[in-house]
């Protein structure tokens, strides 16, 4: 069975970079999947960071797009989230999921990673 | 973007009860539109894709209609363990949006 564990520092300094990394166990990052970081600041709703293809095409939320980086190591059946310039505003718990293109809709998640941005 | 806004944020209901939440799409989004359970402390959990297909292993009082801008979540009759918070979710190949989520809560 498909498993994604999110793993990176719990703990980032402001004006530093966030990066998490997903790794895939129980499969392998392949076609017909798209897979994606998802975040959750404290107490509130679900907000999509971006995705990526297997052939390594991206996509980001557009207010996020000049600060977010993903990419995919399909050899380490893992793909990684690079956040930069964070401020106390990206605290937040980090999920990655996994989107079949054939559904349009994350049908396995990640745990989460928490993440928070302090000095 | 498209916006996702569900109704109503926060829902009082109690076991046995059908409980109905609504999104609607700032824009035609066809019937690409999932819903998902979240408890606190852990992950969402989809229970409906295309805006009517139940994910396998989800309990069939779990229900989704609705197409182009306004859909609707339905749980036939509600059972203890249905107390969570739930969103809707647009995804098209290049963006994806929540709802804010709607808390059914006793």
């Amino acid at each position: 069975q498909l498993q994604l564990q999110e793993s990176g520092p719990g703990l980032v300094k402001p004006s530093e970079t966030l990066a998490l990394t997903c790794t895939v166990s129980g499969g392998s990052i392949g076609s017909d999947y798209y897979w994606a970081w998802i975040r959750q600041s404290p107490g509130k709703g679900l907000d999509w960071i971006g995705s990526i293809y297997h052939s390594g095409s991206t996509y980001y939320k557009s207010s996020l797009k000049s600060r977010v980086t993903i990419s995919v190591d399909t050899s380490k059946s893992q793909f990684s989230l690079k956040l930069f310039s964070v401020t106390a505003a990206d605290t937040g718990l980090y999920y990655c999921a996994r989107l079949p293109v054939y559904q349009r809709a994350f049908d396995i998640w990640g745990h989460g990673a928490t993440v928070t941005v302090s000095s | 973007d498209i916006q996702m806004t569900q109704s109503p944020s926060t829902l009082s209901a109690s076991v046995g009860d059908r409980v109905t939440v609504t999104c609607r799409a700032s824009q035609t989004i066809n019937n690409w539109l999932a819903w998902y359970q979240q408890k606190p402390g852990k992950a969402p959990k989809l229970l409906i894709y295309q805006a009517s297909s139940l994910q396998s292993g989800v309990p069939s009082r779990f229900s989704g209609s609705g197409s182009g801008t306004e859909f609707t979540l339905t749980i036939t009759s509600l059972q203890p363990d249905d107390f969570a918070t739930y969103y809707c979710h647009h995804y098209n190949s290049y963006t994806g949006t929540f709802g804010q989520g709607t808390k059914v809560a006793v």
